[in-house]
């Protein structure tokens, strides 16, 4: 079974600096990894995914993010936020190419980011 | 763009009623799934659905959960009995056939159940 734990429940930052939003994983298979944001009151919407290859993936938005297999880890990262990125952003696992899932998505518990002016 | 669409957005029952959430998939996709978050919890998967048959589950889809594909558009979830602690946001997604195909998720349907 996949696991994740997103290290942080809530991130205040100001407009215009420098973000990170903290995602761990558990598997004993490969895995695809994603990113999903939601804004209040609205559904949840695909900021960036990492399948294979480059290690670091960029989205939409401006957010990235880099897989670290070594640490099994892939933070969100945004060089400089604005008010509109203030939302719950939440880190997903699912079983990679060969597994038996079929698409099972495992949720971490969301980070809230808080973008102040 | 096209877009997976849920109703109602919110529906308030009283508990031991049944329920159905709705929910119309994006036209092209081929894979379905329910997932709820209770409110101050992560989201939880429920269900996959394929070729009009569920692919996988999990252990709170129990026999009070079903899922229908009744037409070529709309995919339902139903609650046969209601409980309390099934008061929660539900989200229907879908993707196309792949491995790697993201999931395109609608913006839910909050149950309240008294």
């Amino acid at each position: 079974a996949q696991s994740v734990t997103q290290l942080d429940s809530q991130v205040p930052v100001f407009e215009e600096a420098p973000v990170e939003l903290r995602c761990n994983y558990s598997s004993s298979v490969s895995v695809y990894l994603f990113w999903y944001v939601q804004y209040p009151n609205q559904g949840l919407q695909l900021l960036l995914k990492y399948l294979s290859g480059s290690t670091l993936v960029k989205g939409i938005n401006g957010f990235e993010a880099e897989f670290n297999k070594s640490q099994t880890s892939f933070h969100l990262r945004k060089p400089s936020v604005h008010i509109s990125d203030t939302a719950e952003y939440f880190c997903a696992v699912r079983k990679g190419a060969g597994g038996t899932s079929y698409g099972k998505l495992t949720f971490g518990q969301g980070t809230i980011l808080t973008v102040h002016p | 763009e096209p877009e997976v669409t849920q109703t109602p957005s919110h529906q308030v029952t009283q508990m031991g009623q049944e329920v159905i959430l709705r929910c119309v998939p994006i036209s092209n996709h081929l894979y379905f799934y329910w997932y709820r978050q209770i409110l101050g919890q992560k989201v939880e998967f429920l269900v996959s659905f394929y070729n009009n048959e569920i692919s996988e589950k999990s252990e709170i889809f129990d026999d009070q959960f079903s899922v229908e594909r009744p037409d070529g558009s709309n995919f339902t979830l139903k609650i046969r009995s209601t409980k309390l602690e099934d008061s929660a946001m539900y989200f229907c997604a879908s993707s196309e056939v792949g491995q790697g195909y993201e999931q395109y998720f609608g913006p839910g349907t909050r149950l309240t159940v008294t």
